[in-house]
């Protein structure tokens, strides 16, 4: 496609409810990141996939939060058990090339509200 | 936790002015990039300067680095109501990290 796509565009999930959210990468694009952005705050960096291989998960917060990208084109994170500190935005970003060296695209994000 | 950290957190200038905003990180870089985000979406990438430039410019930004000084600057030029957004630098470490490192944000009005 000619961008990041995001699905669902909004979430609300009932305290303890599993989540799962999804990222179609512009096609071709290698590098795939998901990032959490909280209210008023800049995005956090969550996870990155070169391809299928997800080099660095540092930044999930706790083993509740998964992610996959097992053909190395859409990639979905799951979120499970959710409680409502999991409420943010959940940016997608892909890049043509290893890593961000050449700047990204981001999707328009998930909106995760946790009641 | 975020490395960059942007000034002021918010800013607000009539259209036709210049709006400058700037940055600051703590430790070497590769790159620092700069981001917009209209309210409820995502993230539109800008401008990228490399740690061995000193200036760039694309249309109305103007891009600046002081690697001694670790920080950065964002000049609009002429600035238009529909550049109100908020703006983000990011930086790259580089090497096998390759994760970008977000600042809060400048959030920027453009008053008609």
């Amino acid at each position: 496609g000619a961008g990041v796509s995001q699905s669902p565009r909004y979430k609300v999930a009932k305290r303890g409810q599993d989540v799962a959210l999804r990222c179609d990468p512009i096609s071709g694009h290698v590098s795939l990141f998901w990032y959490q952005q909280a209210l008023g705050q800049g995005p956090e960096f969550l996870t990155y996939f070169q391809n299928e291989a997800q080099l660095d998960k540092s930044g999930l917060p706790s083993d509740r939060f998964f992610a996959e990208r097992p053909e190395g084109s859409v990639s979905t994170l799951k979120i499970q058990r959710t409680q409502q500190e999991d409420s943010a935005v959940y940016l997608c970003a892909s890049s043509l090339v290893r890593g961000g060296s050449y700047g990204y695209t981001f999707g328009s994000g998930t909106r995760l509200t946790v009641v | 936790s975020q490395q960059g950290e942007e000034d002021p957190q918010a800013l607000s200038i009539q259209e036709g002015e210049n709006a400058t905003m700037n940055c600051s990180y703590k430790t070497s870089i590769n790159n620092l990039q700069w981001y917009r985000q209209n309210s409820g979406r995502g993230l539109v990438h800008l401008i990228l300067i490399r740690s061995n430039e000193r200036e760039k410019h694309s249309g109305r930004l103007r891009v600046t680095l002081d690697t001694s000084k670790k920080s950065s600057s964002l000049l609009i030029t002429a600035s238009r109501a529909a550049d109100t957004a908020s703006y983000f630098c990011a930086t790259d470490y580089g090497g096998s990290n390759y994760k970008l490192t977000f600042g809060k944000g400048t959030l920027l009005t453009v008053n008609p």
